[in-house]
């Protein structure tokens, strides 16, 4: 079982629909979420971290997290075509180590 | 600096070869990780520094693969004896402490025939 797990997708919106991305973790000592943004031949960019149990907002995202189910979501407001790009979860891994761990990402096209 | 630079961005190897990757990250960050990303795939970790201090190599795939930092700044990721499944897009990442706020460089494609 990988440690960190997200539909590899594609998922495929229109234009100004909501997008939801999804990400399942296996460390319970995990103590904080983060999600990057990938275009495609590019580098990781970061855009949310969570680390309370919750939602978090900032402009058109919102992050949430479930620590009791293991699950952590991102929501993408009025979708727009410069948002296609693959979205990696990662998650800080449980102990004393400095280590991330991504999930595999979810490839999100907007359709226009 | 304005961001974290790896390189060379491309690097073609043959089987066999040695080959060293370089990067130079954000001046200032404590924290420098390596990440071996596959095509299709999310970034693997492979190594963290905290300054000049190797403390964690636990991803390193095996021993051909070595990371060094040696004045907590530049650091260089040195692949011996190249194989074919060596063949990933290297990524270094930087940030002020800790895996808070990666930034990564854009990484060294490298491609072993």
């Amino acid at each position: 079982q990988k440690e960190v797990e997200q539909n590899s997708g594609p998922l495929s919106v229109p234009e100004g629909a909501i997008a939801s991305l999804n990400c399942t973790y296996s460390d319970r000592g995990s103590q904080s979420f983060f999600w990057y943004r990938q275009y495609s031949g590019k580098s990781p960019e970061l855009i949310m971290s969570i680390y309370s149990n919750g939602d978090k907002e900032d402009g058109r995202f919102t992050a949430q997290l479930n620590k009791a189910s293991q699950y952590v979501s991102l929501l993408i407001r009025d979708s727009q075509p410069s948002d296609s790009a693959t979205y990696l979860c990662a998650v800080s891994y449980g102990g004393a180590t400095n280590k991330l761990i991504f999930g595999t990402g979810t490839l999100l096209a907007v359709q226009p | 600096g304005a961001g974290v630079s790896q390189s060379p961005r491309y690097k073609v190897a043959k089987r066999g070869q040695d080959v060293a990757l370089r990067c130079d990250p954000i001046s200032g960050h404590v924290s420098l990780f390596w990440y071996q990303q596959a095509l299709g795939q999310g970034p693997e970790f492979l190594t963290y520094f905290q300054n000049e201090a190797q403390l964690d190599k636990s991803g390193l795939p095996s021993d051909r693969f070595f990371a060094e930092r040696p004045e907590g700044s530049v650091s260089t990721l040195k692949i011996q004896r190249t194989q074919q499944e060596d063949s990933a897009v290297y990524l270094c990442a930087s940030s002020l402490q800790g895996y808070e706020k990666l930034f990564f460089g854009s990484g060294t494609q490298l491609s072993v025939l």
